[in-house]
């Protein structure tokens, strides 16, 4: 079956510093793809949609500038949380479709990100 | 924002008990879905229905979808402590793929 890769699986970084997350189709292409964010016990909020060569559509009260997404290829797309701080904090995971197969979107395994 | 509310929040059964769990929604909607997560992991699609749709089975599962109630059940029959996990609706306004979330239950099955 399709398989979303997301890595890491957990980071611990810095205040101040940056985090780069992948998130990958093996073994399709995705156009699209998602990114949510969920806090422990709670449901994933979406906070963006990723294009593949064109710019990210942000949901409302996600800040564009903190969270970076870049989706280069149709295989692949990053978030970068910038100037990480504490109450970045979260676990962050991504989704991407299937391309030619309207099938529901698969979903990555999460990146736990703590930032101290 | 959350489209989903679901209730009861959380849910403890014994194997062998079903399990019936709810979800409301609040704007007009193409497809409605189920997802599971297991604690600390990504989500795993269940089942979808469309909003023509009123019922559907996967195996163990039942959805049902009342779109003049804007409100959607899951049961899992014949539960086993491998169902164990969080239990999220989400609703989609199109076939395009954007969605939004419920609150989820969380399902405890003891043996």
């Amino acid at each position: 079956g399709a398989v979303v890769s997301q890595h890491p699986s957990r980071v611990i970084c810095k205040s101040g510093t940056s985090v780069k997350i992948e998130c990958r189709s093996l073994d399709f292409q995705a156009t699209t793809m998602f990114w949510y964010r969920q806090f422990p016990k709670q449901s994933l909020m979406l906070m963006a949609t990723s294009n593949e060569g064109s710019k990210a559509t942000y949901e409302q009260g996600v800040e564009k500038d903190k969270f970076l997404i870049n989706h280069a290829s149709l295989t692949l797309s990053t978030l970068t949380v910038t100037s990480a701080h504490p109450e970045d904090s979260s676990f962050y995971i991504c989704s991407a479709r299937d391309d030619k197969n309207n099938s529901p979107l698969h979903f990555g395994n999460g990146t736990r990100l703590t930032v101290t | 924002s959350q489209q989903g509310e679901e209730d009861p929040q959380a849910l403890s059964i014994q194997e062998g008990e079903n399990a019936t769990m709810n979800c409301s929604y609040k704007t007009s909607i193409n497809n409605l879905q189920w997802y599971r997560q297991n604690s600390g992991r990504g989500l795993v699609h269940l089942i979808l229905i469309r909003s023509n749709e009123r019922e559907k089975h996967s195996g163990r599962l039942r959805v049902t979808l009342d779109t003049s109630k804007k409100s959607s059940s899951l049961l899992i029959t014949a539960s086993r402590a491998a169902d164990t996990a969080s239990y999220f609706c989400a609703t989609g306004a199109d076939s395009w793929g954007k969605l939004q979330f419920g609150a989820g239950t969380q399902v405890v099955v003891t043996p």
